[in-house]
């Protein structure tokens, strides 16, 4: 079974630019979650698709946004890029809903802004 | 309340000695308990899990230690190898939340 896919794998930016990051979900899978890593903050929760409604959200601001296909597939793009949107951009999949439930990660997409 | 703390931050171990991290939670509510391994270059990918009716879960030589009265949760790794040399974050989840440590960098030595 294929596992999570992320492309592009790293992306250059400079600040005012907006990019579209993509995701594929193992297959099956009807959850997918983006998170942003950081070496400060750690793994940072941004939002959760489930069924191409986004069921959860975390605290980052509306130039965060994203969606999610009728194939699981899903995107995520940020809008007006400032110099700390830099890092590593990691989507993940699970069969349901994340609660209580694995989460299986891709590779992410490490995002550079100048 | 939502916040997991992780410690240390690093971590350096001899090859075949104990690795400990520690995690500890505030909100009562959560009651699934991930710890993930990430290698560079690659997503955390999941290590071992546990619910808060047990108070310990082996998987091979990692082990979690789970004390719900103290709402703490550690990982033990047992004879630790330089390939466990990784990122380690604890999670802790309710409901359809998840909340990640600031993660821990182990390096055994050889």
């Amino acid at each position: 079974k294929a596992g999570v896919t992320q492309t592009p794998r790293y992306l250059i930016k400079t600040r005012g630019q907006q990019v579209t990051l993509s995701c594929s979900p193992i297959s099956g899978h009807r959850s997918v979650s983006w998170y942003q890593q950081t070496p400060g903050q750690g793994l940072q929760f941004l939002f959760e698709y489930f069924s191409e409604t986004q069921r959860n959200k975390g605290n980052f601001p509306g130039r965060f946004s994203g969606r999610q296909f009728s194939n699981s597939r899903s995107e995520m793009n940020v809008s007006t890029l400032e110099l700390g949107d830099s890092a590593l951009y990691l989507c993940a999949s699970s069969l349901v809903l994340v609660g209580g439930n694995e989460q299986f990660f891709g590779p992410g997409t490490r995002l550079t802004v100048l | 309340q939502q916040q997991v703390k992780q410690s240390p931050q690093s971590l350096i171990v001899q090859k075949g000695g104990i690795s400990i991290i520690n995690c500890a939670y505030e909100n009562t509510a959560f009651d699934y308990f991930p710890w993930y391994q990430q290698f560079p270059g690659k997503g955390p990918a999941l290590l071992i899990a546990i619910r808060p009716d047990v108070s310990e879960k082996k998987e091979g030589r990692f082990t979690i230690s789970f004390n719900k009265s103290a709402k703490q949760f550690s990982l033990h790794i047992m004879d630790s190898q330089p390939g466990d040399s990784a990122t380690y974050f604890c999670a802790a989840q309710a409901g359809d939340k998840i909340i990640f440590g600031k993660g821990t960098r182990l390096h055994i030595l050889p």
